[in-house]
């Protein structure tokens, strides 16, 4: 099993329905959440970060972690055909002695104008 | 400022090559990760470094695999007799480091096809 589980979509909504996007992971000592937003054939973008439990708002996204469920989430209102992109959740277990990112194999999104 | 560069952008080895990856991360970033990203897949941690120390190599998947950082800033990942699992993006990021480790930029990647 691995540590961080993403349903890879793809997800295809209609220009402006509100979108979310979900991982699950089993290690408890992750503390830091991180959203990627990744275009065909690009880097991934850091989009948001959340630090331990609780909401962050940015715009039209909204990020939650719940770490009593081990369940992060990912909200976009209004959402754009630009929009359309592979999002990665990523996590880090900050006490270990790498700051290397756990990821999400990715959600691909389509957002239909 | 400049962002994370990498160099090629796009790279076809024939199996046996050897093959050499640059990454230029962004100045001052005392951080640089590397990581490999199959199809459909996301990326996974291969090595770390923090200047020029190689602190965490436990990603790379083979002695093949050879990361390098000697003066602490660029990067070259170095891919010695290239098999065909080798096809891959292999994504280099940077981070300040101290306070701010946890934010990683992205390079655009080096698409790896080994034929």
């Amino acid at each position: 099993q691995k540590e961080v589980e993403q349903d890879p979509g793809p997800l295809s909504v209609p220009e402006g329905a509100i979108v979310s996007l979900n991982c699950t992971y089993s290690n408890s000592a992750f503390q830091y959440f991180m959203w990627y937003r990744q275009y065909s054939r690009k880097g991934p973008e850091l989009l948001m970060y959340t630090y331990s439990s609780g909401n962050k708002e940015d715009g039209r996204f909204t990020a939650q972690v719940d770490k009593s469920s081990k369940y992060i989430s990912l909200f976009i209102r209004d959402s754009q055909p630009s929009d359309s992109a592979t999002y990665l959740c990523a996590m880090i277990d900050y006490g270990g002695a790498t700051n290397k990112l756990i990821f999400g194999t990715g959600t691909l999104l389509a957002v239909q104008p | 400022g400049a962002g994370v560069s990498q160099s090629p952008r796009y790279k076809v080895a024939k199996r046996g090559q050897d093959v050499a990856l640059r990454c230029d991360p962004i100045s001052g970033h005392v951080s640089l990760f590397w990581y490999q990203q199959a199809l459909g897949q996301g990326p996974e941690f291969l090595t770390y470094f923090q200047n020029e120390a190689q602190l965490d190599k436990s990603g790379l998947p083979s002695d093949r695999f050879f990361a390098e950082r000697p003066e602490g800033s660029v990067s070259t990942l170095k891919i010695q007799r290239t098999q065909q699992e080798d096809s891959a993006v292999y994504l280099c990021a940077s981070s300040p480091g101290g306070g701010k480790g946890y934010e990683q930029y992205f390079g655009p990647g080096t698409r790896l096809t080994v034929t």
